[in-house]
């Protein structure tokens, strides 16, 4: 099946400081890539859609200024988390869907974010 | 707005049982509906994607059904196992490109050995 990877697994930053996430969908490309974010024991929900060549649409309460998202190539989708607080300590997982097999998605195995 | 919701929440059956879990959805005209598992601090793994157009899809012990009209899915799983221990996430695409999925929140299963 189709691969996608996220890096870093894991990151444990400081309070203030920002974190990049990386997601890349290995073996196709992606026009369109999808960020979500996982509290404990919540499902997830979608934060932002991210666009090749242009501008992220978020969802309803997501700070654009705070959660940065450039789309950099077809293979390729960044996050940004500017001025890390505790409160956005999460797992945050990107998905990219697959045009040609029934806009199945297939998700990277997320990013454990903690704040200090 | 799209909203899903996955019963029970939570599940424990002995091991060997068939088990049948359930989710619903308040807007019928979607693209499809994804049934993932969910390992404990991982990412999801894909078990099944329904199209709107079909009933239901197999793969090997699972059987996902779907009734678009009435915005129902269940997973079925056969004869279970320990390690079918996870959490179940039920997800629909509604279409459009630039949608994201609307995610249940989920059934916790534990099959005990």
């Amino acid at each position: 099946g189709a691969v996608v990877s996220q890096h870093p697994s894991w990151v444990i930053c400081k309070s203030g400081t920002s974190v990049k996430i990386e997601c890349r969908s290995l073996d196709f490309q992606a026009t369109t890539m999808f960020w979500y974010r996982q509290f404990p024991k919540q499902s997830l929900m979608l934060m932002a859609t991210s666009n090749e060549g242009s501008k992220a649409t978020y969802e309803q309460g997501v700070e654009k200024d705070k959660f940065l998202i450039n789309h950099a190539s077809l293979t390729l989708s960044t996050l940004t988390v500017t001025s890390a607080h505790p409160e956005d300590s999460s797992f945050y997982i990107c998905s990219a869907p697959r045009q040609g097999r029934n806009y199945e998605q297939y998700f990277g195995p997320g990013t454990r974010l903690t704040v200090t | 707005k799209q909203e899903v919701t996955q019963i029970p929440a939570a599940l424990s059956v002995p091991e060997g049982e068939n088990l049948v879990l359930n989710c619903s959805f308040t807007d019928s005209a979607i693209y499809n509906l994804q049934w993932f598992r969910q390992d404990p601090g991982k990412g999801l793994t894909s078990l099944l994607l329904i199209q709107s157009s079909q009933r239901e899809q197999t793969s090997g012990r699972l059987n996902a059904s779907l009734d678009k009209s009435s915005g129902r899915s269940t997973l079925y799983i056969a004869a279970s196992q320990p390690g079918d221990s996870a959490t179940y996430l039920c997800a629909v695409y509604s279409g459009g490109g630039a949608d994201g999925l609307t995610f249940g929140k989920g059934t916790h299963l534990i099959i005990q050995p």
